[in-house]
């Protein structure tokens, strides 16, 4: 079956950095997301990866390893703003998105 | 105004009841979506439209019937609906389905569902 795996729950410190990881075991593999989303809003899209690398965008990185099945996204100067839950999705070889649970960040002062 | 609205935002309901849910977009997408998103589960895509046709069902049970009258509006029409569905149901829409593109999702906040 298809799979995604991320931690349920992570908390740091205001000021940190953060790395959010991201293990998937999908059939055929068509890019990786990330989404945001705060407790009571909408999912809002992060960031996209579909080859090998580093993709930065301001605070927010995302790294893709698609020989190891692994993502991650890293957040650089935390901010209360950033407790949220991070979503990682991938596109299979049929193009549909295969979803993880989401991980909860929780940031403290 | 957001790209993609949803209401209600709150809907309670009874197992007998009738209710719809109603999703709006204002981005010029032709594909749009419902999701199911329960506690600590991964999003459930159930329905997929693009250009008003309906391209997925998700083997979703009959009591969630969907309507897509434009590329605008989707609609998801709720019957007898079990305590097992209260959830938080969210819309959302793409450019297209065209694989060319990363296929970026804009959702709405949602619709939190309580079945009694």
């Amino acid at each position: 079956g298809q799979n995604i795996d991320q931690p349920t729950e992570m908390t740091a410190t205001e000021g940190a950095i953060v790395q959010i990881n991201c293990t998937y075991q999908t059939s055929g593999f068509n890019g990786l997301f990330w989404y945001q989303q705060h407790a009571g809003e909408a999912p809002t899209f992060l960031s996209y990866n579909v080859l090998d690398g580093l993709e930065e965008k301001g605070r927010f990185s995302s790294f893709l390893s698609r020989s190891k099945g692994y993502s991650y996204l890293l957040l650089k100067e935390l901010q209360m703003k950033d407790s949220a839950s991070y979503l990682c999705a991938v596109k299979d070889s049929n193009y549909q998105l295969i979803w993880g649970a989401g991980t909860k960040l929780i940031i403290k002062p | 105004e957001t790209g993609v609205t949803q209401t209600p935002r709150h809907l309670v309901m009874g197992m007998t009841n009738k209710k719809s849910l109603k999703c709006e977009q204002h981005l010029g997408h032709n594909a749009m979506y419902w999701y199911k998103q329960s506690a600590k589960k991964p999003l459930e895509l159930m329905f997929v439209y693009n250009f008003k046709e309906q391209t997925e069902n998700n083997s979703v049970p009959s009591r969630f019937s969907p309507e897509c009258p434009n590329s605008s509006h989707l609609f998801l029409h709720l019957h007898t609906l079990q305590p097992e569905d209260s959830a938080l149901y969210l819309c959302a829409s793409s450019q297209d389905l065209d694989r060319a593109h990363t296929g970026e999702l804009f959702f709405g906040e949602g619709s939190r569902l309580t079945v009694l």
